[in-house]
């Protein structure tokens, strides 16, 4: 399995509140890609980041920030949670963005929010 | 918009059993990929099959694409127990620049009985 951890695997917290998640890396992957997953939508994606400091918006980014200071590490935050952002989250990377390489994902993080 | 419609969206079969999944896509694309899920993990990836080819094999998977129909079928032989997951196809954008970003489908939730 390609080395990605997702902290913290469960989180419960409530609305209005800061929330980050992290995501790391040992593979040394420039590409890195946030997911949420809900039922009856599949995976959309939020953020996504083709090297340090460089990041771009996904389909559903309203709502969510993310950072990139290294590359083994890409951070997505929660300014204010929103009930709506009750989902599980997905970590994936790829080594080079190439439309043809299969990405690897995290086990997720489970977010609910009260 | 949801680029990947899957169908169908659950399909329960007895062991030995073939099981086919299908994928509709909206946008033209270089590449198709299908990705597994087992309850409570982060998806892995299958197989990729790229827009000039047809139909493509690996073990007891059988992909096809027609881009003509812009649908996509899996098919799993002689299934297992362990096959139970869910199966979510995913496409690139054939247009601009892609960063390797997917788009995923909403899944079909296979179950096979022992």
């Amino acid at each position: 399995d390609a080395g990605i951890t997702q902290s913290p695997r469960h989180k419960v917290t409530e609305t209005g509140t800061p929330v980050t998640l992290r995501c790391h890396q040992t593979e040394n992957h420039r590409y890195m890609y946030w997911y949420r997953q809900d039922p009856g939508h599949g995976l959309r994606l939020i953020h996504y980041s083709y090297g340090v400091k460089d990041t771009d918006k996904g389909e559903v980014s309203d709502g969510y920030s993310v950072s990139r200071s290294k590359t083994e590490d890409f951070l997505l935050t929660l300014e204010s949670a929103t009930s709506s952002q009750t989902s599980v989250y997905f970590c994936a990377i790829s080594p080079t963005g190439v439309v043809d390489q299969p990405q690897h994902f995290g086990d997720g993080t489970r977010l609910s929010i009260l | 918009s949801q680029q990947g419609e899957e169908d169908p969206q659950a399909l329960s079969i007895q062991e030995g059993e073939n099981a086919t999944m299908n994928c509709s896509y909206k946008t033209s694309i270089n590449n198709l990929q299908w990705y597994r899920q087992n309850s409570g993990r982060g998806l892995v990836h299958l197989i990729l099959i790229r827009s000039n080819e047809r139909e493509k094999h690996s073990g007891r998977l059988r992909v096809t694409l027609d881009t003509s129909k812009k649908s996509s079928s899996l098919l799993i032989t002689a299934s297992r127990a362990a096959d139970t997951a869910s199966y979510f196809c995913a496409t690139d954008n054939a247009g601009g620049t892609s960063y390797g970003k997917l788009t995923f489908g909403q899944g079909t939730i296979l179950t096979v009985h022992p």
